[in-house]
């Protein structure tokens, strides 16, 4: 039972435009999400995280909404660099639990000169 | 700072071989977590230290996985007798302390049995 996913394995834009990745997750529980960027070889890095307690939390060109009456978020990132090509993972964690991260399976994104 | 490093980078192994990977956290994060990622999927919580706690075996897929953490730094994971279905790569993280703390994550040991 995946309790965090990310239906798009992959997602393509234009350098300049909007990139729109999206995950969702079923355990109520959950009041911390993160993304993490992943190039290939290398470990994930922390790009940026909200707490149940927000809805939006925005960092440079990268912003993470939180929806949680539908359990859903996403990650907007404006304008989209070719440096951001890589494939971004989002993960929960439930605070009063275990602090174990549960990951999604990760989206492509390419961006395109 | 150094990140997180962990080696060895890649292992080939034989099926029924056992293996050690290893750990080094970033200095002064009391805890320590092991993900796995297989092709195609996310990543697997397998273990997580915190301190001088009993560690979290939750994510342990069978009793041939182990991990110890000596000093409260460096961590050893073993897995006895590989399988060909062990073969992922194998992730460490640390961070600060429990709770909602960032993890920062090692580059990974990418191990293929064959």
């Amino acid at each position: 039972d995946q309790q965090v996913k990310q239906n798009s394995p992959s997602l393509s834009v234009q350098e300049g435009r909007i990139s729109i990745l999206n995950c969702d997750y079923t355990n109520s529980m959950f009041d911390y999400f993160l993304w993490y960027k992943k190039y290939p070889a290398e470990g994930p890095t922390f790009l940026i995280s909200i707490s149940s307690i927000k809805d939006k939390n925005e960092d440079g060109r990268f912003t993470v909404f939180l929806n949680k009456s539908a359990k859903h978020l996403s990650l907007h990132i404006v304008p989209s660099q070719p440096g951001d090509s890589a494939v971004y993972f989002c993960a929960a964690s439930d605070s009063g639990g275990s602090e174990k991260l549960v990951f999604g399976k990760g989206t492509k994104l390419t961006v395109n000169p | 700072g150094a990140g997180v490093s962990q080696s060895p980078s890649n292992k080939v192994t034989e099926k029924g071989k056992d293996v050690e990977l290893r750990c080094d956290p970033i200095s002064g994060h009391t805890a320590l977590y092991w993900y796995r990622q297989s092709l195609g999927q996310g990543l697997e919580f397998l273990i997580y230290f915190q301190g001088n706690s009993a560690p979290d075996k939750s994510g342990l897929p069978s009793d041939r996985f182990s991990a110890e953490r000596t000093g409260g730094s460096v961590s050893t994971l073993t897995i006895q007798r590989t399988q060909q279905e062990d073969s992922a790569v194998y992730l460490c993280a640390s961070s600060f302390g429990a709770g909602i703390e960032t993890q920062y994550f090692g580059p990974g040991t990418r191990l293929l049995v064959l």
